[in-house]
């Protein structure tokens, strides 16, 4: 069974303090992983797709990394208004079609 | 362009009446996907179809719950007797399918309340 674990469950920053969240998964075999993030009363809003171990792609002062084991979300000098809960999904190759299964977050919180 | 479209954004009801929530994918999109979210849960795909046509609906809880997508612009979720159990937000989400990774894009979602 295709599984997404994220750490840690919440996390909280003061502005400026660069940290980074994990999305550890395990998988038949991997299509694509999925960065997205959820502010609250709103619907998961996309920011990355990475496909292979190595790749990294990078918006403003968020940057995600994928290995074959895990992925993480690199935050750079954080601002409060990057708080928000940040989730991870994952899409397989066989037997999953089109369905992500996703983690449960990381809920950050970055402070004045 | 418009994102997906939900409604109605927050539902409350009694145990045992019927819900029925809506959705209306972005335009061009050929996949659609219904998610609940809890706090305990956390967001679990309930069923999805592919052009129309459902794909997958290991999710589904149970009977009560059944979803239709009568054409490329509309679908809903449907729960008959509605429990308290049912409480969650509602999410629909669409994606092109058919390339080699299909990104979902998400609606704002429905906030459904069961007493």
């Amino acid at each position: 069974e295709d599984q997404v674990t994220q750490s840690p469950e919440a996390l909280r920053l003061q502005e400026g303090e660069s940290s980074s969240l994990n999305c550890s998964y395990t998988v038949s075999g991997l299509r694509g992983l999925f960065w997205y993030r959820q502010d609250p009363g709103k619907g998961p809003e996309f920011l990355f797709t990475l496909y292979s171990a190595g790749e990294e792609k990078e918006k403003e002062r968020l940057k995600a990394t994928l290995t074959k084991k895990e992925s993480f979300l690199h935050i750079t000098a954080p601002k409060p208004e990057d708080s928000a809960t940040y989730l991870c999904a994952v899409q397989v190759v066989t037997g999953g079609g089109n369905k992500l299964t996703f983690g449960t977050g990381t809920q950050l919180k970055v402070e004045l | 362009d418009a994102g997906v479209i939900q409604s109605p954004r927050h539902e409350v009801t009694e145990m045992g009446q019927e819900v029925t929530l809506r959705c209306k994918p972005i335009s061009g999109h050929n996949s659609l996907f219904w998610y609940r979210q809890t706090m305990m849960r956390g967001l679990e795909l309930l069923i999805y179809f592919n052009n129309n046509v459902p794909i997958d609906d290991s999710g589904m809880p149970e009977d009560r719950f059944s979803a239709k997508m009568p054409n490329a612009s509309f679908s809903t979720l449907k729960i008959q007797p509605s429990e308290p159990r049912d409480s969650a937000v509602y999410f629909c989400a669409s994606s092109l399918a058919g390339g080699p990774v299909n990104t979902q894009y998400f609606g704002p979602g429905t906030r459904l309340t069961v007493l």
